[in-house]
């Protein structure tokens, strides 16, 4: 099955400072690239994603970036607030055929912010 | 809407008891699927449904049953809690993909947080 490794765990930001988080993925096949933030006592939530047919997609002040090749993606954040301040998860999906598919997630990066 | 909703959103339970926790979504999505959150873990997919009628095994299956007669309810039934069951629980649904299209965006629900002692 499909393993996804997130990193760093834990990344602390002086506000204004861009974020990067980075995950890698083990599944050719894997087709589909989202990026959650859940804050706390929440449940996650989608802020951007991607699909392998594309290189790099951008909403705002955050971005993600695919390499197929070295099954990797990443997640950037500029101008980073403190409202940022959550923790983040990636994923990747694996079409099963039949309209199934399955999100494999990464365990979180906890983003802090600093004032 | 009411998007994804989940009941209750705390319990407690002793060893051995069974529990329903309930899932249901107005969206009419027919991709509906329960996690389990543990700390440093991230999210494991439990069981999933593609439709109702339909369910399968995700990564993580034993201990919970799961059924699908309607398109909105989707509840996890856990048939004799253990202490490692203790989790967050968040259902999330989305729209099925037809034969060959991408998957497409899972709405969560605000989860249910399970102590079993």
């Amino acid at each position: 099955g499909e393993n996804v490794e997130q990193h760093p765990s834990t990344l602390s930001v002086q506000e204004g400072d861009s974020a990067v988080i980075k995950c890698t993925y083990s599944d050719s096949a894997s087709n589909y690239f989202p990026w959650y933030k859940q804050e706390l006592g929440k449940g996650p939530q989608l802020i951007i994603d991607i699909r392998s047919n594309v290189g790099e997609k951008k909403d705002q002040r955050i971005a993600v970036t695919l390499n197929k090749t070295a099954k990797h993606f990443s997640l950037h954040i500029t101008e980073t607030q403190p409202e940022d301040s959550a923790v983040y998860f990636c994923a990747a999906s694996t079409y099963s055929g039949a309209g199934s598919y399955q999100l494999t997630f990464g365990k979180g990066t906890k983003l802090s912010v600093i004032p | 809407n009411a998007g994804v909703t989940q009941t209750p959103k705390f319990q407690v339970l002793k060893t051995g008891q069974s529990m329903t926790l309930q899932c249901a979504q107005d969206m009419n999505h027919e991709y509906m699927s329960w996690y389990r959150q543990d700390p440093g873990m991230g999210l494991r997919l439990i069981h999933y449904s593609v439709g109702a009628g339909i369910t399968d095994q995700g990564e993580v299956p034993n201990g919970y049953n799961v059924s699908r007669s309607t398109t909105e309810d989707f509840p996890l039934r856990l048939l004799s809690a253990a202490p490692s069951q203790t989790s967050v629980y968040f259902c999330a649904s989305s729209y099925s993909t037809p034969r060959g299209v991408h998957s497409y965006e899972q709405y969560f629900g605000p989860g249910t947080r399970l102590t079993v002692t």
